[in-house]
């Protein structure tokens, strides 16, 4: 079965420093999503992408999230300088339809930022 | 706005037990979709069910089965003679397409736990 894949599973970075989360989306779906689970509370949408544009973000996406689709096939998240508040599992997800929520998630990569 | 209530913070069942997770939603629209995941110790997102709002029809899949109720905005979720490998956080989520919205929004989650 088509999986969606992130690396690196778990992530440790200082405060200040900018990451980047990848995935690599089913082939043939054309929708990607960034969602973040603070530890401990529910899972919280921030950004939708749609030929090669975000197409719908949260409030919580604010100037220092960016997200990019540089080669065809990865999906990135970039923080570009982490917080404390930063430490969360993020989920990439992919569909092929937009807006009925059938979603494939990856399996999170956990950011801890010390 | 959107809204799914898990007002089951965590349960605590012992092996066989029958046990439902309940979830409440709120939204002024008339096409949604209603889905349940599982996240089990591992992190991951498991998707378990799919209901769209033109089709309240109970549905089950083995030992799991769901309760969808347009008259009470809810969609709960049963699980029989539960297993210790059932234990995990069960989250409820809605989407609603119309407006050309495309998030998820998530409950609180339940955590479920079966003791052996």
């Amino acid at each position: 079965e088509p999986e969606v894949t992130q690396t690196p599973s778990h992530q440790v970075t200082q405060m200040g420093q900018e990451v980047i989360l990848r995935c690599v989306p089913i082939s043939n779906h054309l929708y990607f999503y960034w969602y973040r689970q603070i530890l401990g509370q529910k899972v919280e949408f921030l950004v939708s992408f749609y030929n090669n544009e975000i197409s719908e973000k949260s409030e919580i996406f604010d100037d220092q999230f960016s997200v990019e689709r540089p080669d065809g096939s990865n999906f990135t998240l970039k923080i570009r300088s982490t917080k404390l508040e930063d430490s969360a599992m993020y989920f990439c997800a992919s569909a092929a339809l937009q807006g009925m929520g059938g979603y494939t998630f990856g399996s999170g990569t956990r950011l801890t930022v010390v | 706005a959107q809204k799914v209530t898990q007002a089951q913070t965590e349960i605590s069942v012992v092996e066989k037990e029958d046990v439902t997770l309940d979830c409440v939603y709120e939204t002024r629209d008339t096409t949604y979709y209603l889905f349940w995941y599982k996240q089990p110790p591992s992190g991951e997102l498991v998707f378990l069910i799919r209901r769209n709002s033109f089709d309240e029809q109970n549905e089950i899949s083995g030992r799991y089965s769901w309760n969808f109720q347009k008259s009470t905005s809810s969609f709960n979720f049963t699980i029989t003679a539960s297993q210790v490998v059932d234990s995990a956080v069960y989250f409820c989520a809605l989407i609603r397409p119309q407006g050309g919205s495309e998030k998820l929004v998530f409950g609180k989650g339940t955590k479920l736990t079966v003791n052996p």
